[in-house]
């Protein structure tokens, strides 16, 4: 099945620098949706982007879907933005029909002190 | 808009038991996955639900049974259960067959077996 790495594992930060989240896949795929786990295990999604550039605020993402990559960017880091950051991609069948199964990776653990 | 829905919110059960653990999907949306996620790492796809079927089942054995309702609903079971079971559950769901593949999750339910 198709394989998916997240760098770094571990980031700590101070409340206003910049960080970059990279997720590679090892095949196509027709999802990729970056999450943030909050305390609580709520999976709250961040962005829909099986390719091309969004922006959501502080939050920005890329991906290089020929390239298998794809790249999260925090731009002036807060407390609250501390937590586990999820890639997860999802990749049609033998029979063309995608009905759903997210492989994720094992996520970044995001530290922001003040 | 209601979100995705997940009941009950913590669990304790002894080893060797049954447990049921019930989802609604996001309004509008007729495809329910179930995930498991052990302490420390990325959640793994169980099983998915379309139609009331079963379409795709990830590397889990035959105690993990599920159930689609008439109203897209969904249930998961997990007989005769092992302390390795502990674990939140989490439910994602989707629309199928209109070529975006953007999923949702509830809030999960924390599973302990003792």
């Amino acid at each position: 099945g198709i394989q998916v790495e997240q760098s770094p594992p571990d980031l700590i930060l101070q409340e206003g620098a910049n960080s970059t989240l990279r997720c590679n896949f090892s095949d196509s795929v027709n999802n990729l949706q970056w999450f943030h786990q909050n305390p609580w295990g709520q999976l709250i999604n961040l962005f829909y982007i099986p390719s091309g550039t969004k922006q959501n605020g502080r939050l920005s993402a890329t991906t290089v879907a020929t390239e298998r990559y794809s790249l999260l960017y925090i731009s002036s880091s807060q407390t609250t933005d501390s937590g586990v950051y999820f890639c997860a991609v999802g990749s049609a069948n033998a029979g063309g029909t995608s009905y759903g199964k997210l492989t994720f990776g094992q996520g970044t653990i995001l530290t922001v002190h003040p | 808009d209601a979100g995705v829905t997940q009941s009950p919110t913590h669990l304790i059960k002894t080893r060797g038991q049954q447990v049921t653990l019930r989802c609604s999907p996001k309004s509008g949306h007729d495809t329910v996955s179930w995930y498991q996620q052990a302490l420390g790492q990325g959640p793994q796809f169980i099983f998915q639900y379309y139609e009331e079927e079963e379409r795709q089942r990830g590397n889990f054995p035959d105690r993990f049974s599920g159930h689609q309702f008439p109203n897209y609903s969904s249930e998961l079971n997990v007989n005769a259960l092992l302390l390795g079971d502990s674990a939140l559950y989490l439910c994602a769901s989707r629309l199928l067959g209109d070529g975006y593949y953007e999923q949702y999750f509830g809030p999960g339910t924390r599973l302990t077996v003792t």
